[in-house]
C-alpha cells in the first residue's frame, strides 16, 4: 500500500445513480488531487485542494463534485454520469513544502464503469 | 502546442539488456521532470526526479538524463528484468509549486 487508499475499488453505475468516491491519506500531506486516467490518454488533471481549499478546477463538468472536508480525506460526488466517464480515477497526495522532490503519491484507484 | 511525447508503441526488450524509454516535450520549459511506474490496475509509483539544471541521475539500475536544449529526457533500465515490465510515465513539473503534467506512458515488457 502507498498511504494513499481509494474506495471503492470498482464501481459499477446506472447513468441516473449518485455514488461517491473516497480518498484518504494519513502521510502528513496537505494537497490532495483527482486524475482521470482513460485508455490510451494521458493522466488528465481534475481537481486540486490545497490545506482543504480547492485551488483548481480543470473544466470539470458539474456532474461531478468534491469534496475535502479535512486534509486527510478527499471525495468525488458522481451524478448522472455519462458512458465516456468510465475511466480509472485516481487519488493523489503530496507534500508540497517538499516540492517535486518526492513527487505525487498515488492511490490504486476506482475503476469506474458508467452503463 | 504544448505535447509531452513518449514511445507509443510498446517496447519489447530481453532480459539482462538495457531499456531505454524517450520523453520528448515541445514549448514547455519545465523545472524538474519526473518519472513513475504504473503497474495495471494500479496508480502511478514515483521513481526518480532530475532537475533543469542535472544531466544524468541515477538510482540502482536506473539512469536518467535531462537535455533541456533538445527538450528530451532519456530513462534507463540497466540490467533488465521481467519483474520491470510495467508502463513508464514521464512527467513534467514547470515551477517548484506547480503541478505536474503526465505523458501517455511507454509500455515495457521484459521478455525472458
Amino acid at each position: 500500500e502507498t498511504g494513499v487508499t481509494q474506495t471503492p475499488r470498482h464501481l459499477v453505475m446506472g447513468m441516473t445513480n449518485k455514488k461517491s468516491l473516497k480518498c484518504e491519506q494519513h502521510l502528513g500531506h496537505n494537497a490532495m488531487y483527482w486524475y482521470k486516467q482513460s485508455a490510451k490518454k494521458p493522466l488528465e488533471l481534475m481537481f486540486v485542494y490545497n490545506f482543504k481549499e480547492q485551488t483548481e478546477n480543470n473544466s470539470v463538468p458539474s456532474r461531478f463534485s468534491p469534496e475535502c472536508p479535512n486534509s486527510s480525506h478527499l471525495f468525488l460526488h458522481l451524478h448522472t454520469l455519462q458512458p465516456e466517464d468510465s475511466a480509472l480515477y485516481l487519488c493523489a497526495s503530496s507534500h508540497p513544502v517538499q516540492g517535486p522532490n518526492y513527487g505525487y503519491t498515488f492511490g490504486s484507484g476506482t475503476r469506474l464503469t458508467v452503463v | 502546442s504544448q505535447k509531452i511525447e513518449q514511445n507509443s508503441e510498446a517496447l519489447n526488450i530481453q532480459e539482462g539488456k538495457t531499456a531505454t524509454l524517450t520523453c520528448n516535450y515541445t514549448n514547455y520549459s519545465p523545472a524538474y521532470l519526473q518519472w513513475y511506474r504504473q503497474d495495471p490496475g494500479r496508480g502511478p509509483v514515483f521513481l526518480l526526479l532530475i532537475r533543469e539544471n542535472e544531466k544524468e541521475k541515477r538510482k540502482e539500475r536506473l539512469k536518467v538524463t535531462f537535455d533541456t536544449t533538445l527538450k528530451q529526457s532519456l530513462f534507463h533500465i540497466t540490467a533488465s528484468q521481467p519483474a520491470d515490465s510495467a508502463t513508464y510515465l514521464c512527467a513534467l513539473v514547470l515551477n517548484r509549486d506547480d503541478k505536474i503534467i503526465f505523458g501517455k506512458g511507454t509500455r515495457l515488457h521484459i521478455l525472458p
